[in-house]
């Protein structure tokens, strides 16, 4: 089986710092997914990429941006951290082409703290 | 636009009742619906996924009918377990669409 690994766990910024999110899968899998997950909201999409180089926006994708600089990698910015945000982004892979009809394969997530 | 609606933000149950977690959707083609499931400080994982040929998926003792008519695919499961207090997300994906698209989650609470 393969795994799933974010970095770092946990990550605490200050108000408009750039801050980078990774993600390293080992599945071989083609599409990767940064998701944010917010209690009573489930997860909402920010940026997907169906390939290396490849980037897709998703539902979310203002103030950040996604790098796909190899298949197994992943990485998210957050472009100018929000002053008391509080998130957990979770990055998830899919081995079907689109995710259409395969599951998805999440890492355990980040989460990110704004002062 | 594609959508997942979980009605219940929080679900209290005392271990032993039977178990359901509703969710209906809408959708513009013949999506694949999935529940995962996630436990706490752990990833979200797949706990079922529905069928083309209209089996009903289970895992775990739970189970999930999908039903066209009604657009729903509500999780059940006859009684409930301590261990199996976590939060469900149901979700679905469809044709031409790379993109899931999740419900708001139901937090399922089991007490002894």
């Amino acid at each position: 089986g393969g795994i799933i690994t974010q970095t770092p766990k946990f990550l605490i910024g200050q108000e408009g710092q750039k801050l980078t999110l990774k993600c390293q899968q080992n599945f071989n899998h083609d599409t990767m997914y940064w998701y944010r997950q917010d209690s009573g909201k489930g997860l909402r999409l920010i940026y997907y990429s169906i390939t290396e180089n490849d980037l897709q926006k998703g539902d979310l994708s203002e103030g950040y941006d996604a790098s796909r600089e190899k298949k197994s990698s992943f990485s998210l910015t957050v472009t100018s951290a929000q002053k008391n945000e509080m998130a957990v982004f979770l990055c998830a892979s899919s081995p079907d082409w689109g995710g259409y009809t395969g599951q998805l394969y999440f890492g355990e997530g980040s989460k990110l703290t704004v002062l | 636009g594609d959508s997942v609606t979980q009605t219940e933000g929080l679900v209290t149950l005392t271990e032993g009742l039977p178990v359901m977690l509703n969710c209906t959707y809408q959708s513009t083609y013949s999506p694949f619906l999935f529940w995962y499931v996630q436990h706490l400080n752990e990833a979200p994982k797949l706990l079922l996924k529905s069928f083309t040929d209209n089996k009903r998926p289970e895992h775990q003792g739970f189970h999930a009918t999908l039903h066209k008519s009604s657009s729903s695919f509500h999780l059940q499961k006859s009684s409930a377990q301590l261990s199996d207090s976590a939060l469900y997300y149901c979700a679905l994906s469809d044709r031409g669409n790379y993109k899931y698209v999740f419900g708001a989650g139901t937090r399922l609470k089991v007490i002894a």
